[in-house]
């Protein structure tokens, strides 16, 4: 069984700009969570989405934003990059009937913004 | 305001003592206890979870302990191994009916193992 795939792993973009993450699930799960690893931090919940529609988001300003597509495959947007937004970012998926099912994590995004 | 704390930035233990790793939390509605780890490059891995209705949980080498009045619990790994170095990250959740799955991290504790 696959697990979850990111791309890329690697994302270098100055400050101003648009950088887009992408996700792909287990097999079979509809949630998405995303996640942002800053420097010195614990994971901090970004987003968490279900069947295509947000269901939450943490304490992230607007800039930060996404989307879940019919295959529940999901997009991280970040715009208006600042250099504090240089972390590690995260995506795991779980299936939704399971209560409290662990999350399944990718490896990883890593953005630099310079 | 973190709720979940991690005191601990690192932890040095020999081969085949034991390692515990302590995780405190202020959030009384926190529900359900993980301990996830994660190796360099890699994403976390979910290890071993607590409900707040138990007060331990076993697998293997590895038990948690919960202890609810002190908003309290550790991860207790006997024998410890090389292989068990990586950073620990203790998480809590709140299960508002199932529909609010998110889970609160410390910042992580470092593990190492010496041979």
């Amino acid at each position: 069984e696959a697990g979850v795939t990111q791309s890329p792993t690697h994302l270098i973009k100055t400050r101003g700009q648009q950088a887009t993450l992408r996700c792909s699930p287990i097999s079979g799960h509809t949630s998405v969570y995303w996640y942002q690893q800053a420097l010195g931090l614990g994971l901090q919940f970004l987003l968490w989405y279900d069947e295509g529609e947000e269901r939450n988001r943490g304490n992230f300003p607007p800039r930060f934003s996404g989307r879940q597509f019919p295959n529940y495959s999901s997009e991280l947007n970040v715009n208006a990059l600042e250099l504090e937004d240089s972390a590690l970012y995260l995506c795991a998926s779980t299936l939704t009937s399971s209560y409290n099912s662990p999350l399944h994590f990718g490896n990883g995004t890593r953005l630099t913004v310079t | 305001d973190q709720q979940v704390k991690q005191n601990s930035p690192s932890l040095s233990v020999q081969e085949g003592r034991i390692s515990i790793l302590n995780c405190d939390y202020t959030n009384s509605m926190f529900d359900y206890f993980l301990w996830y780890k994660k190796y360099p490059a890699e994403g976390p891995t979910f290890l071993i979870s607590i409900s707040s209705i138990k007060d331990k949980n076993e697998d293997g080498r590895f038990t948690v302990f919960l202890n609810k009045s002190a908003k309290h619990l550790s991860l207790h790994i006997v024998p410890s191994q090389p292989g068990d170095s990586a950073v620990y990250f203790c998480a809590a959740s709140v299960n508002s009916g199932g529909s609010n799955y998110k889970l609160t991290f410390g910042k992580g504790t470092l593990l190492t193992v010496n041979p």
